[in-house]
């Protein structure tokens, strides 16, 4: 099975910063990648699928890049509504979900 | 408006069995694979299963094959999750999601979930 490794863990970051996340697969998945915010007590919400297209509605400050293995969240300018968890996933065959990155406030 | 309700949540016994279900509205839900996702206390993100729309194809994470079985009824837009010999790592909030190919197969919706306990 693929395994999706986010780094960091947890992220401390304040308002205004560009923060980067990263996911890596454990075999090439080419651009099924999708990347989610959940916010404590909510259901995840998408942002980013097939690795940089940014869903409906999400702002633009946020971005994915990558394919293959190795693939970013940035979010270019955090704002305070940005301050969850967020999730990478592989989009085929199963849905893998990494094991999360906190943005908390620093 | 895209809608999930999931329900059925509640406490059971190590051992024991719970059915859930999701009730899907605002969209042709026979055009869509739904899928099954928890989160344990704490804890991040696991997928446990799908079914596609027509065809009923489905799958299970390792972690829940043979003792789940995922469901549905498109005259009902619903999707069921029923769980057995449950133990106390299946204690989670469930969450039905519905997949969107044109969103390259991510989880567009999610429902607002229900909690299992199990004690």
């Amino acid at each position: 099975d693929v395994q999706m490794t986010q780094s960091p863990s947890t992220l401390s970051a304040s308002i205004g910063d560009r923060v980067t996340i990263t996911c890596r697969a454990s075999q090439n998945i080419n651009n099924w990648l999708a990347w989610y915010q959940q916010n404590p007590g909510k259901a995840p919400n998408l942002l980013i699928y097939k690795a940089s297209s940014l869903e409906s509605g999400v702002p633009s400050r946020f971005s994915g890049s990558g394919s293959g293995t190795e693939f970013t969240l940035t979010i270019s300018s955090l704002q305070p509504d940005d301050f969850a968890t967020y999730y990478c996933q592989k989009s085929n065959d199963d849905w893998t979900f990494g094991q999360g990155t906190k943005v908390e406030v620093k | 408006e895209v809608r999930l309700v999931e329900s059925g949540g509640g406490l059971a016994q190590p051992g024991g069995s719970l059915r859930l279900s999701c009730v899907a509205s605002g969209f042709t839900f026979s055009s869509y694979t739904m899928n099954w996702v928890r989160q344990a206390p704490g804890k991040g993100l696991e997928w446990l299963s799908y079914i596609t729309g027509t065809t009923g194809v489905i799958n299970y994470a390792d972690s829940v094959k043979g003792r789940f079985t995922i469901s549905r009824d498109n005259a009902k837009s619903s999707v069921y999750l029923q769980m057995s010999s449950l133990t106390a790592e299946d204690a989670a909030v469930y969450y039905c999601a519905r997949m969107n190919v044109i969103r390259g197969q991510a989880f567009d919706f999610w429902g607002q979930g229900t909690i299992v306990t199990v004690s």
